[in-house]
């Protein structure tokens, strides 16, 4: 049990365009999702924290209106990254928490390649 | 906000040799958790361990244990007869206890621990 789904696994778009990253805890109901950004080799760093039916919390420093994030039901969270450019191109992970308690449960990872 | 340590960027061991992967963390709470995870290429988070901080039992999985010395904020993880599959990304994580902050995880750098046969 406990099972996290990303999709797309990778994805390449170009310069200004915008693309939608899927999260979806297959067989529990996430009380909360995270979404993670991680640069090669280096550690994953939170972008923001979201609860089913409410505004998504941004960490200082992430901007809330090129990564817009929708937590539209208990088992699924989208991040669209909007007018996307090259320096976005890195691995995002989303995660949820099935309660209080859990551990967060990790998603396998998107790659993102903007050209 | 809480740090998290990790100060050994690569690790190597033998196969089935033992090798310890150190943490050290800085807050002012009293509880909270503390996790290792692995990221083999994949890329795919795994849990190794978690330990829960107001209990004073080290945390063991098989071949995994950890010694968490909470007075001095100290969390290291040991791996018991290491294992090729072992090689992998390890990273160090703290969590609050239930709060506003929505439970996020704090990573440290992670340890690159290679193994060779």
């Amino acid at each position: 049990g406990a099972v996290v789904s990303q999709h797309p696994s990778w994805v390449i778009c170009k310069s200004g365009t915008s693309v939608k990253i899927e999260c979806r805890s297959l067989d529990f109901q996430a009380t909360t999702m995270f979404w993670y950004r991680q640069f090669p080799k280096q550690s994953l760093m939170l972008m923001a924290t979201s609860n089913e039916g409410s505004k998504a919390t941004y960490e200082q420093g992430v901007e809330k209106d090129k990564f817009l994030i929708n937590h539209a039901s208990l088992t699924l969270s989208t991040l669209t990254v909007t007018s996307a450019h090259p320096e976005d191109s890195s691995f995002y992970i989303c995660s949820a928490n099935r309660d209080y308690t859990t551990e967060q449960y990790f998603g396998p990872g998107t790659r993102l390649t903007v050209t | 906000a809480q740090t998290v340590t990790q100060s050994q960027p690569e690790m190597s061991v033998q196969e089935a040799e033992t090798v310890t992967l150190s943490c050290t963390y800085d807050t002012s709470e009293s509880d909270y958790y503390l996790f290792w995870y692995k990221q083999p290429p994949s890329r795919q988070m795994i849990l190794v361990i978690r330990q829960e901080a107001y209990k004073q039992q080290n945390a063991t999985e098989n071949r995994f244990s950890v010694n968490f010395q909470k007075a001095a904020k100290s969390f290291s993880l040991k791996i018991s007869d290491s294992q090729l599959g072992d090689a992998a990304m390890y990273f160090c994580a703290y969590r609050s206890e239930p709060s506003n902050s929505g439970y996020a995880l704090n990573f440290g750098k992670g340890t690159s621990l290679l193994v060779t046969p």
